[in-house]
């Protein structure tokens, strides 16, 4: 089974502040995280994933996330908050089952609003 | 490239009615996955469908129900809706070969509100 647990479900930084958004997971295998934003009235996307290899991984608009297995954590982090990063983020875990489909199981969200 | 489309944008149904949304794959992409994203949650998984048949289900009701075409696309059907069926409706599609580190690709979504 597979759980993730996004503490917080509302983050308020000011321009320039950095963000932290936590992710804690649950898997009974490795798993394969995700980070998604999600603006509004649109769809979800991707903003960086760990699969394997190096635990810090880089994604689009300056986010990164370290995966931390000692933790069962994955937080995702930007130095600098700009306005157009308000949205709301979604954590996503899914594992390798030994099938060929996988399902994303998705945290509750956390809304980031990032204040002039 | 699209990417993956969805339609319609946005629907309004009474409840006990029968709704059927429509999604296309982003092109190369033979997976296509259905999530539902109640308002202020995050997306929970209905189902997958690969090489037109339903692969991987999750706890949703026999009242959810889809299908897959030879082109990829699919549909999800919704039948006797109730009022806890508004959500906003997620296709996200992928290619089976790529593994359990894949991306998937999202479409707008579809809003369906029941009333």
């Amino acid at each position: 089974a597979q759980s993730v647990t996004q503490l917080g479900s509302h983050v308020s930084v000011s321009e320039g502040a950095l963000v932290l958004l936590r992710c804690n997971y649950s898997s009974s295998v490795p798993p394969y995280l995700f980070w998604y934003v999600q603006y509004p009235n649109q769809g979800l996307q991707l903003l960086l994933k760990y699969t394997t290899g190096a635990t810090l991984v880089k994604g689009i608009n300056g986010f990164e996330a370290e995966f931390k297995k000692s933790e069962t954590s994955f937080h995702l982090t930007k130095p600098s908050a700009h306005m157009s990063d308000a949205a709301e983020y979604f954590c996503a875990v899914t594992m390798n089952s030994g099938g060929s489909n996988y399902k994303l199981t998705f945290g509750k969200g956390t809304l980031l609003t990032v204040n002039p | 490239d699209a990417g993956v489309t969805q339609s319609p944008t946005h629907l309004i149904k009474t409840r006990g009615q029968q709704v059927t949304l429509r999604c296309s794959p982003k092109s190369g992409h033979d997976t296509v996955s259905w999530y539902q994203q109640a308002l202020g949650q995050g997306p929970q998984f209905i189902f997958q469908y690969y090489e037109e048949e339903e692969r991987q289900r999750g706890n949703f009701p026999d009242r959810f129900s889809g299908h897959q075409f030879p082109n990829y696309s699919s549909e999800l059907n919704v039948n006797a809706l109730l009022l806890g069926d508004s959500a906003l409706y997620l296709c996200a599609s992928s290619f089976h070969r790529d593994g359990p580190g894949n991306e998937q690709f999202f479409g707008p979504g579809t809003r369906l509100t029941v009333l």
